[in-house]
C-alpha cells in the first residue's frame, strides 16, 4: 500500500495558472522525484532531488527537497494544455534505488 | 535509443493461466525494478535486480509470482496460476546506477484476467 501521502489528488486549472502539489510522508528520504505519467505510458522522471533544501527546476517545473526531509513540492508555472496527466512523487532511502510512490495527483487543464 | 521495451502492450487470459510478461531493459543498464500500477494500489515495486541478479523481491505478492533475468538484456515476470485479481498495469524499468538517480519506465504491459 501507499506510505506516501500525496495531495491534492486531482487538480482541475486553466491554462496559464500555477500548480502545486506536495508529498509528505513519515520517513525520512535521501532522495525524491517526481514523475508524470500520460494515459496509456509509463512514467517519465521530471525531476531528481538528493538535498535537504534543494531547489531544481526544470523548465517550468520546480521541485524542492524539504527541510525535514520527510516532503517535497512540485510547482507548475503558466500551465499549457500538455501539462494534463498524473504526478506522481517516489521517496527511498535505499542505496539501490528501491522508491515508494505516491497515489498521484491528476492535472486537468481547460482552455 | 529504443528506451525500455515491454511485451506483450495488451494480455487478457483466463483465470488458471500461465501469463509471461517480457522486458527488455536499456542497453548499459545494470538495474531492473518490475512494478505494478493498479488503482486501489497504486505503483508497487515487486522486485528488483542489479547485475542480474535478484536484490529485493519482498513486493512478490504470492508464490504464483516469479521473475527471472538471465541476462542483462532480457527479464520476465511471470504468474502462474493467474488470478482476476492480478488484473493490473506491470512496468518493467531500468536504471544504468542501482535507481537512485531515477529510472526509465517502460510503456507496461495491462493484464486483464478473466
Amino acid at each position: 500500500g501507499q506510505q506516501l501521502n500525496q495531495s491534492p489528488q486531482s487538480m482541475f486549472i486553466q491554462e496559464g495558472e500555477d500548480v502545486s502539489m506536495n508529498c509528505t510522508s513519515s520517513s525520512i528520504f535521501n532522495t525524491w522525484l517526481w514523475y508524470k505519467q500520460d494515459p496509456g505510458e509509463g512514467p517519465v522522471l521530471l525531476i531528481a532531488l538528493y538535498k535537504a533544501g534543494e531547489l531544481t527546476s526544470n523548465g517550468r517545473l520546480t521541485a524542492q527537497f524539504g527541510i525535514t526531509r520527510k516532503d517535497s513540492f512540485l510547482n507548475i508555472s503558466a500551465s499549457i494544455p500538455s501539462d494534463v496527466g498524473i504526478y506522481f512523487c517516489a521517496g527511498s532511502t535505499d542505496s539501490w534505488g528501491k522508491f515508494q510512490f505516491g497515489a498521484g495527483t491528476q492535472v486537468v487543464v481547460t482552455p | 535509443d529504443a528506451g525500455v521495451i515491454q511485451s506483450p502492450r495488451h494480455e487478457v487470459t483466463e483465470m488458471g493461466q500461465e501469463v509471461t510478461l517480457r522486458c527488455k531493459p536499456i542497453s548499459g543498464h545494470n538495474s531492473l525494478f518490475w512494478y505494478r500500477q493498479t488503482m486501489m494500489r497504486g505503483l508497487e515495486l515487486l522486485i528488483y535486480f542489479n547485475n542480474n541478479v535478484p536484490i529485493d523481491d519482498s513486493g512478490m505478492p504470492e508464490d504464483r509470482f516469479s521473475a527471472k533475468m538471465p541476462n542483462a538484456s532480457f527479464s520476465t515476470l511471470k504468474i502462474q496460476p493467474s488470478e482476476p485479481r492480478d488484473s493490473a498495469v506491470y512496468f518493467c524499468a531500468s536504471s544504468p546506477q542501482g535507481g537512485v538517480f531515477g529510472y526509465t519506465f517502460g510503456s507496461g504491459t495491462r493484464l486483464t484476467v478473466v
